[in-house]
């Protein structure tokens, strides 16, 4: 399984770029990188995926270097809401359910 | 709207009680997922299910039962063999058989158990 680790926590400010670096540096090769976001007292909800270089949604961009050994989730001007618990996930797209490991994750805060 | 929805949001039982929790889906998915998630943590897998009427055991099986009759229903039954039953459950689904990291996920059933 591929460990991922990603910052406890991470402070910001409002109408800030906000980057989240996870590292995975056993990453296998069919494996994809996937974030999601909680809110408080909320289920997760699903924001990006990709395999390599660079995906964008209307959400967030997602950066993976080439080697693929860590990836980088940015999120443009933030604001007040987007204070949440932020999870990387790494595995196979397709992949055995109990393989799919939701760590702690990044604990992101965003100030006035 | 589709989605998936639990019930109750919040539940209160007295120890050696089993209790069940709802989770409902509209969307049509073949998979179904539960997790527990205790304070400051991340979530860990129960059970899961890819088709009606099959399911298998997950990380933290022990203490509780589930069943899928139904391709919408996937209820989850918390014994009074659980030792620590206290916390917050998440029901989630994704499309086709073959569980998937593109979840989708309830609103959450928080359990107290005293």
């Amino acid at each position: 399984l591929a460990k991922t680790t990603q910052p406890i926590s991470m402070d910001s400010y409002e109408g800030q770029e906000v980057n989240i670096t996870c590292s995975h540096n056993n990453i296998a090769t069919n494996d994809y990188i996937t974030w999601y976001q909680q809110f408080p007292s909320q289920g997760p909800r699903f924001i990006i995926q990709g395999y390599k270089t660079k995906v964008t949604n209307e959400v967030a961009s997602l950066f993976i270097p080439a080697d693929r050994k860590s990836s980088t989730l940015s999120l443009p001007r933030v604001s007040l809401s987007d204070t949440a618990v932020y999870y990387c996930l790494v595995g196979d797209r397709y992949s055995s359910a109990s393989k799919i490991i939701f760590g702690s994750g990044t604990r992101l805060s965003i100030r006035p | 709207d589709g989605g998936i929805t639990q019930s109750p949001k919040y539940l209160f039982r007295k120890e050696g009680q089993n209790v069940t929790l709802s989770c409902e889906q509209n969307l049509n998915h073949d998979a179904m997922y539960w997790y527990r998630q205790d304070p400051g943590q991340g979530l860990r897998l129960i059970y899961y299910s890819q088709i009606v009427n099959d399911f298998q055991k997950g990380d933290i099986a022990e203490g509780y039962s589930v069943s899928r009759e139904k391709k919408e229903s996937f209820p989850l039954t918390v014994t009074s063999a659980q030792k620590n039953p206290t916390a917050f459950y998440l029901c989630a689904s994704s499309p086709g058989p073959i569980p998937t990291y593109e979840q989708y996920f309830g609103p959450g059933t928080r359990l107290t158990v005293t």
